[in-house]
């Protein structure tokens, strides 16, 4: 079945830079996008952007323009996310999903990666 | 760039009541890039409806959507015990690629 399994919880300093991983089976990993999405503790979801991992192009929501990576890794079908500059702000829930065939919402999500920043 | 609102913030019903949450877009959004998600506490979000109206699999026919431009909803039939959640709306809107989510709404045991 597909799957997406993310890394563990990460402990940051503010000023530091986190990598959350997310390996994805049960399908072809290069024939669908990823997306990343984050939430904050109590809040709503926010699109953080989205990696196309055949290619490995990226499209990333203004917001994080300049802090965030997206990378990929075709040989062990995971994606990447790496936050730089981090601030208490950055403290929630990273999920990877995976973008639907047609690409327009998100069809099979992982459990999530809780990043906390703190001093 | 599109604003998503959805309303209201929280609905306290009971279950076996109806529920009907609406999503509101700041400008027309195509039926196929709408979707909905559920989330339930500490789990990820799921896919209830996809292309406004069409049920992601798995999801009981007690969950409906419907809706177009900028009006969209959501319809909950009859409450389940488990049906008890939050629930996103989301779009997409392409050059370049954004997905944007509502604020959500909140389902809670009346």
């Amino acid at each position: 079945q597909v799957q997406l399994v993310q890394s563990g919880a990460e402990v940051k300093k503010p000023g530091a830079s986190v990598k959350v991983s997310c390996k994805a089976s049960g399908y072809t990993f290069t024939s669908y996008y990823m997306h990343w999405v984050r939430q904050a503790p109590g809040q709503g979801l926010e699109w953080m952007g989205i990696i196309n991992p055949s290619g490995g192009s990226t499209s990333y929501a203004q917001k994080f323009q300049g802090r965030v990576t997206m990378t990929r890794d075709t040989s062990t079908s995971t994606v990447y996310m790496e936050l730089s500059s981090l601030r208490s702000e950055d403290t929630a829930v990273y999920y990877c999903a995976r973008c639907s065939t047609s690409c327009n919402y998100m069809d099979v999500w992982g459990k999530g990666t809780t990043v906390t920043v703190s001093s | 760039e599109i604003v998503l609102t959805q309303s209201p913030g929280t609905l306290s019903l009971s279950p076996g009541e109806r529920a009907t949450l609406s999503c509101r877009a700041s400008q027309s959004v195509s039926s196929s890039y709408l979707a909905w998600y559920q989330q339930k506490p500490g789990q990820a979000p799921r896919l209830l409806i996809y292309g406004a109206s069409s049920r992601a699999t798995g999801i009981p026919d007690r969950f409906s959507g419907s809706g177009s431009g900028t009006d969209f909803t959501l319809t909950i039939s009859r409450l389940e015990p488990e049906d008890f959640a939050v629930y996103y709306c989301q779009q997409y809107g392409s050059s370049p690629p954004i997905f944007t989510f509502g604020p959500g709404t909140k389902v809670d045991i009346k």
